[in-house]
């Protein structure tokens, strides 16, 4: 049974440009979250995607989009990108309503750095 | 708001000994609680979990309870090994604001065989 997986696993960026990450949940899983993870810190929460709605976000600029298909595989789009937003994004999925229950499964990310 | 609060590492254990890592927090309600280890270049591996007040979370020798009174998780396991070390974070999940787990800063331990 494949676990959450995403791609690319490595990005070199160039300030300003467009990056978009992708990530397919767990199978069975309906909910997807994104974080991000800067180096030596814990990951902090961007937003939440269930039934192709943003469902939460957290404190993070409109320049990080995101976008969820029929299939609960998500995309999250980061625009303008600065030397700070270099981190490793994950994505997390979970089953709708019972995640409190069971968790969240998380991928192995996609580490991003901005020249 | 709420916050998750770990003890600063790294940790540096030799084989076989007792390992507590500290845990605490702050929420309004009765959130559900995590440990998460990171492995080297790797995402996040739910270590345990534990949904309400004096559950203990428990699995390949790790265990940790959930205590309302003292608001903390801490991590314990008897006997570490090498393959242990690793990064690990205490979260919770907020049931007010489902989906959003809120991540301490992660604490490494490293064993030393």
């Amino acid at each position: 049974d494949a676990g959450v997986t995403q791609s690319p696993t490595h990005l070199i960026k160039t300030r300003g440009q467009q990056v978009t990450l992708r990530c397919s949940p767990k199978s069975g899983h309906d909910t997807v979250s994104w974080y991000q993870q800067a180096l030596g810190q814990g990951p902090q929460f961007i937003f939440q995607y269930y039934e192709e709605e943003e469902r939460q976000r957290g404190n993070f600029p409109d320049r990080f989009s995101g976008h969820q298909f029929p299939n609960y595989s998500s995309e999250l789009n980061v625009n303008a990108l600065l030397l700070g937003d270099s981190a490793l994004y994950l994505c997390a999925s979970s089953l709708g309503q019972a995640s409190e229950v069971y968790g969240y499964t998380f991928g192995s990310g996609t580490r991003l750095t901005v020249v | 708001g709420n916050s998750v609060t770990q003890m600063e590492g790294p940790v540096t254990l030799s084989e076989e000994a007792f390992l507590t890592i500290n845990c605490t927090y702050t929420a309004t309600g009765y959130p559900s609680l995590f440990w998460y280890v990171q492995y080297p270049g790797e995402g996040l591996q739910l270590l345990l979990k534990a949904t309400k007040a004096d559950d203990k979370g428990s699995n390949k020798g790790f265990e940790a309870t959930y205590r309302k009174e003292t608001t903390s998780f801490h991590l314990e396991k008897g006997s570490v090994q090498v393959s242990d070390s690793a990064v690990y974070f205490c979260a919770l999940s907020d049931r007010s604001n489902t989906g959003k787990l809120i991540f301490g800063q992660g604490t490494t331990l490293q064993v030393k065989p």
